[in-house]
């Protein structure tokens, strides 16, 4: 089945630590995005790449990095510098072309511990 | 700036009763207008997209309709199973593929 695949499902992170978020695509899709959401909020976009070896960042990036070295993948690392990082962390992907629509992942939960 | 603002935030019917979501933008640009429906703990999963004032488009029991400055997600004779939070977001001609989400509404259907 195609699909975006998020893991884990659930993440503790402990203070200073920096934790690698995983998202794997089999929809030979070029573009990739990773979003937040907090509790009874809208969606915000952290990083997004619309090719292989590039990305950008999005509205809040700060304390987040990202890498895009093949085209199915695309890692989401929370930095110790991320103050704030429980939420819920989403990855997507599309097509690049006019009006593609995002398919997202199921979700990673993060915790503070 | 751009803004995209859903109401109400939560909404709570009884099963049978319409009612519609309101999704405004303040946008520059539109490209398209995307609903989601997101279950809790699961990403949100596409509905609809809109791309120009006048259009509608429909889905069992949901039909999504776009003027120049707000979209709305209509519910007819709904069902318990339809109790999710539903999103509105915004693609810019200037932005690429990327979306701006709203905050959602939280719909709960009861029995």
């Amino acid at each position: 089945d195609g699909g975006i695949t998020q893991s884990p499902k659930y993440l503790f992170r402990k203070e200073g630590q920096n934790v690698t978020l995983s998202c794997e695509q089999n929809l030979n899709h070029d573009a990739m995005y990773w979003y937040r959401q907090d509790p009874g909020q809208g969606l915000r976009l952290i990083y997004y790449s619309q090719i292989v070896n590039d990305f950008q960042k999005g509205d809040i990036a700060e304390g987040y990095s990202v890498s895009r070295e093949k085209k199915e993948s695309f890692p989401l690392t929370v930095t110790s510098a991320q103050k704030n990082p429980t939420a819920f962390y989403l990855c997507a992907s599309s097509s690049t072309g006019e009006n593609e629509k995002l398919f997202f992942g199921s979700g990673t939960q993060l915790s503070v511990l | 700036e751009d803004q995209v603002t859903q109401s109400p935030e939560a909404l709570r019917l009884q099963e049978g009763e319409s009612s519609s979501l309101n999704c405004s933008y303040t946008v520059s640009g539109l490209r398209g207008l995307f609903w989601y429906r997101q279950d809790p703990g699961k990403g949100p999963e596409f509905l609809f997209t809109l791309y120009s004032a006048g259009e509608e488009k429909e889905k069992e029991r949901l039909k999504a309709t776009l003027t120049k400055k707000e979209s709305f997600l209509h519910i007819t004779a709904p069902k318990p199973e339809d109790s999710a939070t539903y999103l509105c977001a915004v693609q810019m001609r200037t932005s690429g593929s990327r979306l701006t989400f709203g905050e959602g509404t939280q719909l709960t259907v009861n029995p």
